[in-house]
């Protein structure tokens, strides 16, 4: 089973629209975060969170909520789905005491917003 | 300026060939260096990390830091079809809040 899964993995909403992504994990690991990729953009960081009570913005938190429900789930919500939040988006996961913070990804879930 | 460039390609080279993937940066805070390997439709994946400035061999990957220049790179010798790959950089800084900063990506086809 994979250490890191995200659900949906494709998803087709309109404008306007709630919605939420899920992340779990079974690493044990205290650190997740949420990026999303953009062709020609690379990876950008969204939220993160180091502990269950520890929730901090990324480089590009506006227009997004998370959520962290236990140690092994987060969770990123889109209130209200505009079309530039099309992109591919990525839970993430590392250890505390990681070497240069190494980053375990997810599957990753394909968002279009229409 | 951002923090971390790479030119995204693509970079197409036929097998067997050396391919250098490079990044420059401008933290001068930046000690891990790595570099991350993502195939289609899956999430990137740690391939190799260095600590500081040097050079790092793995079978085909060697990676190279020269933090005078700021300039990292990764060498794939005898490069192969299953090579073909997106390879992010990534680095960070030393101590426990440091988060990685990535690369945009490069994409790397290799044809047979």
């Amino acid at each position: 089973d994979a250490d890191v899964t995200q659900t949906p993995r494709n998803r087709i909403t309109k404008t306007g629209k709630r919605i939420m992504l899920e992340c779990s994990q079974t690493k044990g690991h205290d650190r997740m975060y949420w990026y999303r990729q953009d062709p020609g953009l690379g990876l950008r960081l969204i939220y993160y969170s180091f502990d269950v009570k520890d929730i901090n913005k990324g480089e590009i938190s506006d227009g997004y909520s998370v959520s962290r429900q236990a140690q092994a789930k987060f969770s990123l919500s889109l209130e209200s789905a505009i079309p530039n939040q099309t992109a591919l988006y990525f839970c993430a996961t590392s250890a505390l005491d990681s070497p240069g913070d190494e980053q375990f990804f997810g599957p990753g879930t394909r968002l279009t917003v229409l | 300026q951002k923090e971390v460039e790479q030119d995204p390609g693509p970079l197409s080279v036929p097998e067997g060939a050396i391919v250098s993937l490079n990044c420059t940066y401008s933290n001068s805070a930046f000690q891990y260096f790595m570099w991350y390997r993502q195939y289609s439709r899956k999430g990137p994946e740690l391939l190799m990390y260095t600590y500081s400035s040097g050079n790092k061999e793995d079978g085909r990957f060697t990676a190279q830091v020269d933090k005078s220049s700021k300039y990292i790179s990764l060498f794939i010798r005898d490069s192969q079809p299953s090579d073909s790959a997106t390879y992010l950089c990534a680095m960070s800084g030393s101590g426990g809040s440091y988060i990685p900063t990535f690369g945009r990506g490069t994409s790397l086809i290799v044809h047979p």
